[in-house]
């Protein structure tokens, strides 16, 4: 596709599921970046994938956070035992080479964790 | 470590008068630039860039911003607002030495009326 694509775009869980969110970047777009978009708060960084390299998961909030990136490109988002506050917009996005290149954005997912 | 502020939550600004959105940052290094805009119900698209040069940068939508390494700001500036541009804005900053994630500000709700 033309942009980033983020599925599903809304996802309504129960407390203590597990939740998969999934990022498909521009096609040859070797940066790939997980942010949350918490209401009224801004955008938390979560982790930074850039080709072979090992991610940056330095933003990663707990144990219950994780993410991969296959063939260096689709990327999913796991939340295990998810929790209220959870509750969240998350936003994909990729870029060329990372760098000082600007980052496309996905249109996002939003969790609601009852 | 590299951080942003935006000091003002909310912007208001009467159409056809000029508007300043405010960015301060810090990083270690030298910075990489940006702002992003985001519109009701629609994903963040990229404004405009500072990477190195000429400290006025100009983008989308007749926006500037003007890069000032003394005050370690990069405030967003519009001559002349229009209703249109009521959206949220955020400044980011990404290290040149660390060309990895991005950190952002908080947002800045800018509202233009007639």
């Amino acid at each position: 596709g033309a942009g980033v694509s983020q599925s599903p775009s809304n996802k309504v869980t129960e407390k203590g599921k597990d939740v998969e969110l999934r990022c498909d970047p521009i096609s040859g777009h070797t940066a790939l970046y997980w942010y949350r978009q918490s209401l009224g708060q801004g955008l938390e960084f979560l982790i930074y994938f850039q080709g072979n390299s090992a991610p940056d998961k330095s933003g990663l909030p707990s144990d219950r956070f994780s993410a991969e990136r296959t063939g260096g490109s689709v990327s999913t988002l796991t939340i295990q035992r998810t929790q209220q506050e959870d509750s969240a917009v998350y936003l994909c996005a990729s870029s060329p080479f990372g760098g000082n290149e600007k980052l496309f954005f996905g249109s996002g997912t939003q969790l609601s964790v009852l | 470590a590299q951080s942003v502020a935006q000091p003002e939550d909310q912007v208001n600004v009467a159409e056809g008068n000029p508007l300043t959105v405010k960015c301060t940052y810090s990083v270690s290094g030298n910075p990489y630039l940006f702002w992003y805009v985001q519109y009701p119900n629609r994903g963040l698209q990229f404004l405009l860039k500072y990477i190195t040069g000429d400290n006025l940068v100009k983008g989308s939508y007749g926006f500037e911003a003007e890069f000032n390494k003394s005050q370690t700001s990069f405030h967003l500036k519009k001559p002349s607002a229009l209703v249109s541009d009521s959206a949220l804005y955020f400044c980011a900053v990404r290290e040149k030495t660390n060309a990895g994630k991005s950190t952002f500000g908080d947002g800045t709700t800018l509202t233009v009326k007639p």
